[in-house]
């Protein structure tokens, strides 16, 4: 089964600063998808970004960035510019092209600081 | 569009007790999926769904734990002899059958506590 990685159970950024969240996972495949999830205090999981990995364009979205390296099976995220709001925890998640199983890493729980 | 529906939000059971936590999908999604999320850790699949049909279930527990999604209605997740262990955030996800987006929306979830 792959394995998704977030190294950094937390982290904390400074109101309008920039900070990036790891990720890393495993497999054998070629061709899927990678997402980061935002889990605020309300629980409510929401998509944040998504990356098809046969795009070598790094996706975007507003203040949110991923820097995707697919031979180092890296999958970060770049928050610019924080806002209070953008505090929560955020999950790193992987799926097949093929399967329909999403694999999550553990999470990384970002706090910003005003 | 109404989103992923979980009833109930919270539920306290006692130990050997019944928990059932009921899902219903967005409108349109065939596809749903439970996860677990145990405190201060990430989510753990449990079990994929379509209509009648359970596709994977490697991330339930042998034992007391089931699921279903019938034709009619919403799917059901349902822990028997309920454990202190099982107390946790219940996720319920679902998708389109057509999977183009490739994401998945997720519920509220169900907070289950096992006293």
């Amino acid at each position: 089964a792959q394995t998704v990685t977030q190294s950094q159970p937390e982290m904390s950024v400074q109101e309008a600063e920039t900070v990036t969240l790891s990720c890393t996972y495993d497999t054998s495949e070629s061709d899927y998808y990678l997402f980061w999830y935002k889990q605020p205090p309300s629980r409510q999981m929401i998509l944040v970004i998504r990356q098809e990995a046969y795009k070598q364009q790094n996706a975007t979205e507003n203040r949110f960035s991923v820097n995707f390296q697919k031979a180092a099976k890296s999958f970060s995220l770049k928050i610019s510019d924080s806002q209070l709001g953008d505090a929560a925890m955020y999950f790193c998640a992987y799926r097949s092209d093929t399967g329909n199983q999403f694999y999550f890493g553990t999470g990384t729980s970002l706090t910003v600081i005003p | 569009n109404a989103g992923v529906m979980q009833n109930p939000r919270h539920l306290v059971r006692r130990r050997g007790q019944e928990a059932r936590l009921r899902c219903s999908p967005m409108k349109g999604h065939s596809h749903v999926y439970w996860y677990r999320q145990l405190p201060e850790e990430g989510l753990k699949f449990m079990v994929y769904l379509q209509k009648e049909n359970i596709i994977d279930e490697s991330g339930m527990p042998k034992e007391r734990f089931s699921a279903e999604f019938p034709k009619e209605g919403p799917s059901i997740l349902r822990i028997q002899q309920v454990v202190r262990g099982d107390s946790a955030a219940y996720f319920c996800a679902s998708s389109p059958p057509n999977f183009a987006a490739g994401e998945l929306f997720f519920g509220e979830g169900s907070r289950l506590t096992v006293l």
